[in-house]
């Protein structure tokens, strides 16, 4: 496995609270991925970094932020959890030789009551 | 259009079978395509990919075809065995910018002995 870690794993959480979900990387790779997973629509890219306090929004980015203050962690917040943010979030990275190659973390299982 | 287009959804197919599953997209930019295999309650993992310079791709008895006027590529999994039985996704990226996937739906795979 690629050495990235999620924290944490699951969260049961209430609406209306803030979340942060952590990705923590070993790889020293230069882009970080947020997706989320939810069934009958695949995997869909919520936010990006392409290097330590560069971001971007990806398809389904409203509702969450991302901060990377150094390389090798990425944070996801729900400023305001929503019940429609239940879903499987998934932490990749991409860099080294194949930039384009992107492993994918163990993913965190968050459920908005 | 950013979209990629997997079928079938699900498949049934008998041990030693082969499993083919198939992807079209339209963005004429994508450079490359990975597929991904996913276990319940793990994260999709790197299984192949290819890019356009090459029309086929094996490793083992995993099989990459793509048909770059036809804007579809496709996997094959020969001697198909009950421990293929998983959800794979495919997917497609450009080089330019952030390398970002953007997946099919998936295909839910049951092998039965």
């Amino acid at each position: 496995d690629a050495g990235i870690t999620q924290s944490p794993r699951h969260k049961v959480t209430e609406t209306g609270t803030p979340v942060t979900l952590r990705c923590h990387q070993t790889e020293n790779h230069r882009y970080m991925y947020w997706y989320r997973q939810d069934p009958g629509h695949g995997l869909r890219l919520i936010h990006y970094s392409y290097g330590v306090k560069d971001t971007d929004k990806g398809e389904v980015s409203d509702g969450y932020s991302v901060s990377r203050s150094k390389t090798e962690d990425f944070l996801l917040t729900l400023e305001s959890a929503t019940s429609s943010q239940t879903s499987v979030y998934f932490c990749a990275i991409s860099g080294g030789r194949f930039t384009d190659t992107q492993y994918f973390g163990p993913g965190t299982r968050l459920t908005v009551l | 259009q950013q979209q990629v287009k997997q079928s079938p959804q699900s498949l049934i197919v008998q041990k030693g079978g082969i499993s083919i599953i198939n992807c079209a997209y339209e963005n004429t930019a994508f450079d490359y395509f990975p597929w991904y295999q996913q276990f319940p309650g793990k994260g999709p993992a790197l299984l192949i990919a290819i890019r356009p310079d090459v029309s086929e791709k094996k490793e083992g008895r995993f099989t990459i075809s793509f048909n770059k006027s036809a804007k579809q590529f496709s996997l094959h999994i020969m001697d198909s065995q009950p421990g293929d039985s998983a959800t794979y996704f495919c997917a497609a990226s450009s080089g330019a910018g952030s390398y970002q996937l953007t997946f099919g739906k998936g295909t839910k795979l049951s092998v039965i002995p």
